[in-house]
């Protein structure tokens, strides 16, 4: 399974745009780049998931360059709400493989 | 999105009581099902992969004769925490694979307090 490395924590003001990068160096040929938020005591919720170049959705983007060894997530205008961790997880989603989560990164967003 | 629900979302137990913690795709079904830990300020921990009409796959680490694991059907599984142990104590997550894109969709969690 493919190890990931995000930062621990990172500090925002509402209406920025946050951008935090997942490092996966090992990731296999036919893993996804997945994103999570979890808000405490909560599941972790779905954000966003893509295997190469760029994705984007209703809440964020995904950016995944040519050689797939890192991701960035970018969160464009957050608010206190987008107060959270956010998971990096690479793995295939095919039937039962199973997706492991690092640490996490625990954004911070304040008035 | 699809919905996966847990029940109870929080159960207070006493040390050496068994606990049972349903966890439900109510809108899609389910081959296969995650049973998560998550201990406070900690990332979530894999215990097992629940199959359905077969024996739970567990994660190094975690007996499988204290976390029974039991997935009958393609909406419901089970995680039954058998003679828990204050240690025991901890956020208990489920998940399930649904969507064009097989996203992995995740339950409320269950608060278990094991006194």
């Amino acid at each position: 399974l493919a190890k990931t490395t995000q930062p621990i924590s990172m500090d925002s003001y509402e209406g920025q745009e946050v951008n935090i990068t997942c490092s996966h160096n090992n990731i296999a040929t036919n893993d996804y780049i997945t994103w999570y938020q979890q808000f405490p005591s909560q599941g972790p919720r779905f954000i966003i998931q893509g295997y190469k170049t760029k994705v984007t959705n209703e809440v964020a983007s995904l950016f995944i360059p040519a050689d797939r060894k890192s991701s960035t997530l970018s969160l464009p205008r957050v608010s206190l709400s987008d107060t959270a961790v956010y998971y990096c997880l690479v793995g295939f989603t095919g039937g039962g493989n199973k997706l492991t989560f690092g640490t996490g990164t625990q954004l911070k967003v304040e008035l | 999105g699809a919905v996966v629900s847990q029940h109870p979302s929080r159960v207070i137990c006493k040390s050496g009581t068994s606990v049972k913690i349903e966890c439900r795709s109510l809108d899609f079904q389910a081959t296969t099902m995650f049973w998560y830990r998550q201990f406070p300020k900690q990332s979530l921990m894999l215990m097992a992969t629940s199959n359905e009409g077969s024996k739970a796959t567990y994660e190094q680490g975690v007996e499988k004769d204290k976390f029974l694991i039991n997935h009958a059907s393609l909406t419901l599984s089970t995680l039954t925490v058998t003679s828990a142990h204050p240690e025991d104590s901890s956020f208990y997550i489920c998940s399930a694979r649904a969507g064009q894109i097989n996203e992995q969709y995740f339950g409320p969690g269950t608060r278990l307090t094991v006194t």
